[in-house]
């Protein structure tokens, strides 16, 4: 399978804890998303990658998100000190090289985050 | 205000008929991409069309059409011979050229097929 794929599938988790989220994106593509959905909402954005360079970041990424892509493949998302407003999808999804406006993106399943 | 806007939540129709489910959007880059997506309960967004903003005609995949009205700034979604198999959220999408990288999504649009 050579799509997106995101780890864990699901995570629970206790108010207050660290957790974080892996993100394989295609192997070709060099800019990698994060998005969050809450239930019954479309996808925000959270930040964007350009081969490890993070190019933009929300502001809906607040301190206590951070976001890595350290060689320019995979990527990680770190929510530190989680609070119930997290519980979210947390989706993941890249896209080929030089995009232009035609250049979709192709998404992973997500990673489903409960905070107890 | 929102970049793009999806007025039905739900929409119900029966297999073997078409669908249309709206899509209005806003921007004032000249350069754009309009997308939809359809994301089945399991989670993922699974890419169905795309219509860029200079692009003359219509885009077509298999069962999906895109109703690209530019003056009005709507791209409503098609969905012919309706399978079962549609019932999903669909959502509407945007890219700009040249103000930005990111997708802005809509809210979504739920269709049932009803057998």
């Amino acid at each position: 399978d050579t799509g997106v794929s995101q780890n864990p599938r699901h995570k629970i988790t206790k108010r207050g804890q660290n957790v974080t989220f892996r993100c394989d994106p295609i192997s070709e593509h060099n800019r990698l998303y994060w998005y969050r959905q809450t239930l019954g909402q479309g996808p925000e954005f959270l930040t964007y990658f350009q081969n490890e360079a993070q190019l933009e970041k929300s502001r809906l990424l607040s301190d206590r998100f951070s976001a890595e892509r350290p060689k320019g493949s995979f990527s990680t998302l770190e929510i530190q000190r989680t609070e119930q407003g997290d519980s979210a999808m947390y989706l993941c999804a890249s896209s080929r090289p030089y995009p232009t406006a035609n250049t979709e993106a192709f998404f992973g399943q997500g990673t489903r985050l409960t905070v107890v | 205000a929102q970049k793009i806007t999806q007025t039905q939540p739900g929409m119900f129709v029966q297999e073997k008929e078409a669908v249309t489910l709206d899509c209005t959007y806003d921007t004032s880059d000249p350069s754009y991409g309009l997308f939809w997506y359809k994301q089945p309960s399991s989670g993922e967004m699974i890419f169905l069309i795309y219509q860029g903003s200079y692009d003359q005609q219509n885009a077509t995949e298999g069962r999906y059409s895109l109703n690209f009205q530019k003056a009005r700034k709507s791209a409503n979604l098609v969905i012919s011979a309706s399978q079962l198999g549609d019932s999903a959220m669909y959502f509407c999408a945007m890219r700009e050229v040249n103000t930005g990288n990111q997708f802005y999504f809509g809210t979504g649009t739920s269709l049932t097929v009803i057998p």
